[in-house]
């Protein structure tokens, strides 16, 4: 059983479009992060939510939204993509808020063409 | 909020020899040092971790050490196989607490010379 799920793999896109990634975790964690992974390599969290509750927003444009509907799932949504956007975003999760070890994704890999 | 800086962002080492990777971390409050390698097209994985209570912390032939003073910790790997190679991570966070998560370094391709 995979223990963080992403869907799509891949997403090939029209610059304009709006899109979505979905995340599941099956750990039973409270805590559940998205990061973007862009061309560089460099990983930088955009969203966290524990139990639910946003508990970190950093300065990402406001056209992409976070929803998370029970702990178990954090998805994400894209408005008006750039081409800025493309990049791999991960999923991940931890145990409790900002402990130990964090488990990630399979990542989804985002194209704006 | 915490900045950790990495170095380098590529190292070549020939198979059998060591690798180090180096950190620093900006935040004295940040008191977890986690290691995650990146394998190309994969996820990152938690290879190591080190809390501020210990000094080195050893698996095999990955060790970790820290130095609170100073601020910085280095990721050790010995006698490298062809499978070392990757995106090696260093990080850092206020466990349990903070404002900021989990705060990554720039990465380092290690790559493993035959």
């Amino acid at each position: 059983d995979t223990a963080v799920s992403q869907t799509p793999k891949y997403l090939v896109t029209q610059m304009g479009n709006d899109k979505s990634i979905k995340c599941e975790q099956n750990l039973g964690h409270d805590t559940m992060y998205w990061y973007k992974q862009d061309s560089k390599k460099f990983l930088k969290i955009m969203f966290s939510y524990n139990n639910k509750e946003l508990i970190i927003n950093e300065t990402v444009p406001n056209r992409f939204s976070p929803k998370s509907p029970d702990k178990a799932h954090l998805n994400l949504h894209i408005n008006s993509l750039e081409l800025g956007d493309s990049a791999v975003y991960f999923c991940a999760s931890s145990q409790d808020w900002n402990t130990g070890e964090l488990f990630f994704g399979e990542g989804s890999r985002l194209t704006v063409l | 909020g915490e900045n950790v800086e990495q170095h380098p962002s590529t190292l070549s080492v020939q198979e059998g020899d060591s690798a180090v990777i180096k950190c620093t971390y900006s935040d004295s409050a940040s008191n977890y040092f986690p290691w995650y390698k990146q394998e190309l097209g994969k996820r990152p994985q938690l290879i190591i971790d080190i809390r501020s209570n210990v000094g080195e912390k050893k698996d095999q032939r990955i060790a970790v050490t820290l130095n609170k003073t100073a601020k910085h910790f280095s990721l050790h790997i010995t006698e490298t196989q062809p499978e070392d190679s990757a995106v090696y991570f260093c990080a850092a966070s206020t466990e349990g607490g903070g404002a900021d998560g989990l705060t990554f370094g720039k990465g380092t391709h290690l790559i493993i010379q035959p």
